[in-house]
């Protein structure tokens, strides 16, 4: 059964300061997304990731995928408060069907 | 810019109702996606169509659900004898044809249902 696992489940950030969310996945895939959900909302897509190797980046947001080690990324560098939500990353077969979503890092920022 | 509507936004129902949701994907879109996501954790997959061609199915869509893409177009979720468990956001999504652009999948504001 494909898994995905993301750590920390939750995160509290101070203004300023630089943190990184982790994404596993448990079979070969070299496609991978990152979607922001805020409360009582739905999915936002931030990242597609389609290659060893690729990083991209928005802002203050920088997403990368190692499909060798299976594992992404998302950095986020001197966080503010309006990027207080739910990140959710998911993996997606080689049918380019179905997403699989980690459980999701509930992230707060404060002053 | 029309992006994927879902129908309706929130649904209260007694236990033992029939329900049912619709999906508007973008129009360009050949793959739509539902989804069910509970309090506190990630989306779960449930059903696609490719057009009109269900292709996949979740072990989760029990033979209360059922989902239909009659045109290819919009997409209809049906839940009949509701429980109480059911209660959740039921998330649609649809993406573009392979290597045609974007390739990611792109959510409506979602269906939360509640069953008393």
């Amino acid at each position: 059964e494909l898994k995905v696992e993301q750590n920390p489940l939750f995160l509290s950030m101070q203004e300023g300061k630089n943190y990184t969310i982790y994404c596993n996945y448990s079979t070969t895939s070299d496609r991978l997304y990152w979607y922001r959900q805020d409360p009582g909302k739905s999915l936002e897509s931030l990242f597609v990731l389609l290659s060893n190797g690729a990083v991209k980046q928005e802002g203050r947001l920088m997403a990368s995928l190692d499909t060798k080690a299976r594992l992404s990324t998302l950095h986020i560098t001197a966080a503010v408060h309006d990027l207080s939500a739910t990140y959710f990353c998911a993996f997606q077969g080689l049918s380019w069907g179905k997403l699989q979503f980690g459980a999701g890092t509930q992230v707060v920022v404060t002053p | 810019d029309t992006g994927v509507s879902q129908d309706p936004r929130h649904k209260i129902t007694k236990r033992g109702q029939n329900v049912t949701f619709r999906c508007d994907p973008i129009s360009e879109h050949n793959r739509l996606y539902w989804y069910r996501q509970t309090l506190g954790q990630g989306p779960e997959f449930l059903t696609y169509f490719q057009n009109e061609a269900q292709l996949e199915k979740s072990r989760l869509l029990s033979d209360r659900f059922s989902a239909e893409r009659p045109k290819g177009s919009f997409s209809t979720l049906e839940i009949q004898r509701t429980e109480q468990g059911d209660s959740a956001m039921y998330l649609c999504a649809s993406s573009p044809r392979r290597r045609e652009g974007r390739n990611e999948q792109f959510f409506g504001p979602g269906t939360r249902l509640t069953v008393l």
